[in-house]
């Protein structure tokens, strides 16, 4: 079964910083990678996705994130972080359009002014 | 404008009375699905649809029941609440545009407490 692991629960980053958040998952075939993101009380919003080609993927608000066939991980990046990026990030993986879909717990993210 | 609709937004209720959480959506989109998210566990998926009439199980299903009659709407029912089921819901779809692979809009989430 496939599975997905974020080993930071919280991280807490000065603006203008840069920001790596990780994601490592378990998947039999050739993922489909995703990153969401969820403000306080908010639903989610879709970051970036990866389903093939160049491993390095561009998404919406400056991030990026790069798949890593070798070490399972989809790793997001940013390189100057704002006030308004604090949030919590879920990596997911899945197959086409939702089936079998999984999460990871979350990454929340703190930002100092 | 394109968008996932989910009613009610909050619902307290007790143990046993049954309800529905709706979902709604005007994209014409295939597949849907319905996630609880719990602190520290992200979010699991409940049940899934890949078109009308056709349901699967996802990781967490026991308690909860789906039907599909209508492409638009995939209502969440639960029969016997229960202080577990206690969650924040999302409903998501997805669906094919023009052979490219598309990706899951989520609703804005129902929050339920069950007593």
């Amino acid at each position: 079964a496939q599975s997905v692991t974020q080993p930071d629960i919280h991280i807490t980053v000065s603006e203008g910083a840069s920001l790596e958040l990780r994601c490592n998952y378990s998947y039999g075939a050739t993922p489909y990678l995703f990153w969401y993101v969820q403000s306080p009380g908010q639903g989610l919003q879709l970051l970036l996705k990866y389903f093939s080609g160049d491993t390095l993927v561009q998404g919406i608000k400056g991030f990026e994130a790069e798949f890593k066939r070798s070490q399972s991980s989809f790793n997001l990046r940013k390189p100057s972080v704002h006030w308004s990026d604090a949030a919590e990030y879920f990596c997911a993986v899945g197959a086409n359009y939702g089936q079998n879909f999984v999460f990871g717990p979350g990454t929340r993210l703190s930002v100092l002014p | 404008e394109a968008q996932v609709t989910q009613n009610p937004r909050y619902l307290i209720t007790v143990t046993g009375k049954k309800l529905t959480v709706t979902c709604s959506q005007n994209m014409n989109h295939e597949y849907m699905s319905w996630y609880r998210q719990d602190p520290g566990l992200g979010l699991r998926q409940i049940y899934y649809s890949m078109n009308v009439e056709v349901t699967d199980k996802g990781d967490v299903p026991e308690g909860y029941k789906v039907s599909r009659k209508e492409k638009r709407n995939f209502p969440l029912i639960l029969e016997s609440p229960s202080p577990n089921q206690t969650s924040l819901y999302f409903c998501a779809s997805s669906g094919r545009l023009a052979g490219l692979r598309d990706t899951q809009y989520f609703g804005p989430g129902t929050r339920l407490t069950v007593l």
